[in-house]
C-alpha cells in the first residue's frame, strides 16, 4: 500500500514567515507534487519533481519553492507566507511511467 | 494548452436516481482522462481511468472523443457517493507529462 504523508494536519503561521511542509511517500517513486486546493477553484499544480534534485515550476508557482535532497521527500517552502497563501496543499507522489497519483492527507495552512 | 472543465460545482440527486457528472477537456495531442473522489475526511484518491475502461463502484466513464467529454455516470445513486468529484487529464506539456485537474464537482445524493 503506498504511503504517502504529510508533516502537519493544521497549521497557522504569521504573515512573514518562512513555511516548511513536508511530504514523505515510502514506494520509491520518481515523482512528487506539490498541489493547493481551493474551493471553486480545484487542485492547481505549484511544483513538481521528476526526481531527486530535480524541479520544475507548476501552474501557480510563485511565492513558493521546493527542495527534493532525497527520493522519498519533497519540501514545500513559503519563503514569507502571506494571507492569501491561506489554502489546503495535498503533496502526491507517482511511480515514473504509471498513471495513478497517490495523494497524502493534506495539510490545511492558515496564514494570519 | 491542456484544461478541464466541470460546469457543475455542486450536483444533488436523489437516492436511487441517475448521477452525471460532466467534464470536457480541451487537449491537442490523444489524452489520458481520469476520474479522483474525495470522500469527507478522506484523502483524494483514484476512482477510475479511460485506458482501464472499467467500472468502479458502479461508476463508469467513456471517452467522446468527438465531444471531446469524458462524463462520469452511474445508474442509482448510493448515499455513500456524496463526495467531491475531480475531472483530470494527462497530457504532455513542455516536455513533462502533466495532470490538470477540473475545478471539481460536489455530489450530494439525498436519502
Amino acid at each position: 500500500d503506498v504511503k504517502v504523508t504529510q508533516s502537519s494536519r493544521y497549521l497557522v503561521k504569521r504573515t512573514g514567515e518562512k513555511v516548511f511542509l513536508e511530504c514523505v511517500q515510502d514506494m520509491d517513486h520518481e515523482n512528487m507534487f506539490w498541489y493547493r486546493q481551493d474551493p471553486g477553484l480545484g487542485l492547481r499544480l505549484i511544483y513538481f519533481s521528476y526526481d531527486v534534485k530535480m524541479k520544475e515550476k507548476g501552474d501557480i508557482p510563485e511565492g513558493y519553492s521546493v527542495s527534493r535532497e532525497k527520493k522519498e521527500r519533497f519540501s514545500l517552502i513559503l519563503e514569507s507566507a502571506s494571507t492569501n497563501q491561506t489554502s489546503m496543499y495535498l503533496c502526491a507522489s507517482r511511480l515514473s511511467g504509471d498513471n495513478e497519483q497517490f495523494f497524502g492527507p493534506g495539510t490545511r495552512l492558515t496564514v494570519l | 494548452a491542456q484544461r478541464v472543465t466541470q460546469p457543475e460545482k455542486l450536483l444533488s440527486v436523489f437516492k436511487g436516481a441517475p448521477v452525471e457528472l460532466k467534464c470536457n477537456y480541451s487537449y491537442s495531442g490523444s489524452p489520458e482522462l481520469f476520474w479522483y473522489v474525495q470522500y469527507s475526511r478522506q484523502r483524494l484518491q483514484l476512482l477510475l481511468r479511460h485506458i482501464s475502461r472499467e467500472s468502479i463502484k458502479g461508476f463508469t466513464a467513456d471517452l467522446n472523443k468527438g465531444e471531446t467529454s469524458f462524463h462520469l455516470k452511474k445508474p442509482f445513486a448510493q448515499e455513500e457517493d456524496s463526495a467531491m468529484y475531480y475531472c483530470a487529464l494527462k497530457g504532455v506539456s513542455g516536455g513533462y507529462q502533466k495532470v490538470t485537474f477540473g475545478i471539481g464537482t460536489k455530489l450530494q445524493v439525498i436519502p
